[in-house]
């Protein structure tokens, strides 16, 4: 399996642009979610969905930030304006309920650079 | 409420050492516990799980782990350090058999001294 995969690998961007992160889950893995990596706060969940659905965005940062799955193979995170504070590394995962003792399988992640 | 925590932000053992990397976590539930390590500029790569089978763990590169209930812990332990062991090192833990997402904690840093 090709795990899961992550567009784009980095990005600079500068600030007020809208940044749009991708993510292909494993086939067949009907969870999906989405992890945010910075020194400070370290890894932290934003949202997941089960079945393409969002079940819990508690922990998106702000109305500037929104999330996707339009289908069971994609997902995407979008930032809209982007602001310095959101440079970070992006995670997306995915799980299949019930398999394996449900192992989280991560990608290689987005490294997100707002100046 | 779940949580870990991670003692020690860096450790630093020898070439050939015995490597602890300490977690000790706090459910109301039975937890899964999750050993993950990020090697410099790369994703999560799962190093082993607790599940509630056997208590010790055996997971890749020569990593293990023991969960002792009586001490909410699931630290990580190899018996002799490689310099490619040089990582950082993530404990994490789920209540809802990783459906919820994982809990992570601070993250260790893993320095090999030659």
């Amino acid at each position: 399996d090709a795990g899961v995969i992550q567009s784009p690998r980095h990005e600079v961007t500068e600030m007020g642009q809208e940044v749009t992160l991708r993510c292909k889950p494993i086939s067949g893995h009907d969870y999906l979610f989405w992890y945010r990596q910075t020194m400070m706060r370290g890894l932290e969940l934003l949202i997941y969905f089960n079945n393409n659905v969002p079940i819990d965005d508690s922990g998106m940062p702000e109305d500037r930030f929104s999330a996707k799955m339009p289908n069971a193979s994609f997902s995407t995170l979008k930032i809209q304006p982007s602001e310095p504070r959101d440079s970070a590394v992006y995670f997306c995962a995915s799980t299949l309920a019930g398999s394996s003792g449900n192992t989280i399988y991560f990608g290689e992640g987005s490294w997100l650079t707002v100046v | 409420a779940q949580s870990v925590t991670q003692l020690g932000s860096h450790v630093s053992v020898s070439e050939g050492a015995l490597v602890l990397l300490r977690c000790n976590y706090s459910s109301s539930v039975p937890p899964y516990l999750f050993w993950y390590v990020q090697y410099p500029n790369q994703g999560l790569q799962l190093l082993l799980k607790y599940t509630s089978a056997a208590t010790l763990v055996k997971g890749i590169n020569g990593f293990e782990a023991e969960f002792k209930k009586s001490e909410t812990s699931f630290h990580l332990t190899k018996p002799s350090a490689h310099m490619s062991d040089a990582a950082e090192y993530f404990c994490a833990v789920t209540s809802g058999g990783g459906a919820d997402g994982l809990t992570f904690g601070k993250g260790t840093h893993l320095i090999i001294q030659p």
